[in-house]
């Protein structure tokens, strides 16, 4: 069965890094998003994106984010000087938005942990 | 906003049925959802169900909504040890672009 891969599985950063969280969506899909989950705390949204465009981003997505399908089948989110509160699982996903269908595939997420 | 709630914790014995509720704000909700995540592992989309819907049964599964009170419950029939997990509700509506708002989890605690 098609999944959503994510790499690496844990990333260690120092505040002030760069970080690029990667994602293979599942092949013939067209929408892309990121989510991520502090710990203890829901699943929030970060931002989508279709046609090489970001199509809505949350208040989260300020301007330290950034997120790039550099070829036909990765997808990344970089986080450009991390702060501590960026510490969480990231969840990338994709939904194929056939008729009517709108359902996102999770992939299992990057755990982020900046010290 | 769109706000999704349900409880934070569930135990039920093995071979019994499991009931997690859920409830949700957005009234132009279209899709509702269940996901599952076992530790450390990601978000598995268990099932889902369509706003014009009233029920959705899949094996062990059985998805009830009332769209009227905008309470969403997931039945589990013959709850297993593989059955515990953190189950998600979570809603999104076409006016939103599709971002799915999820609920905080309910973390299901099978009792031999």
């Amino acid at each position: 069965e098609p999944e959503v891969t994510q790499t690496p599985s844990h990333q260690v950063t120092q505040m002030g890094q760069e970080v690029i969280l990667r994602c293979v969506p599942i092949s013939n899909h067209l929408y892309f998003y990121w989510y991520r989950q502090i710990l203890g705390q829901k699943v929030e949204f970060l931002v989508s994106f279709y046609n090489n465009e970001i199509s809505e981003k949350s208040e989260i997505f300020d301007d330290q984010f950034s997120v790039e399908r550099p070829d036909g089948s990765n997808f990344t989110l970089k986080i450009r000087s991390t702060k501590l509160e960026d510490s969480a699982m990231y969840f990338c996903a994709s939904s194929g938005r056939t008729v009517a269908k709108n359902i996102q595939y999770f992939g299992a997420g990057t755990r982020l942990s900046v010290l | 906003g769109e706000d999704v709630e349900q409880s934070l914790f569930l135990s039920v014995r093995e071979g019994d049925s499991s009931v997690i509720n859920c409830t949700y704000t957005d009234s132009s909700s279209t899709y509702l959802y269940w996901y599952k995540q076992e530790p450390g592992a990601g978000l598995q989309l268990l099932t889902y169900i369509f706003s014009n819907m009233d029920m959705k049964q899949d094996q062990r599964l059985t998805v009830l909504l009332n769209k009227k009170d905008k309470h969403l419950s997931l039945r589990i029939a013959d709850t297993q040890t593989g059955d515990s997990a953190i189950y998600f509700c979570a809603e999104s509506s076409g006016n939103r672009d599709d971002k799915i708002i999820f609920g905080k989890g309910t973390r299901l605690h099978i009792l031999p």
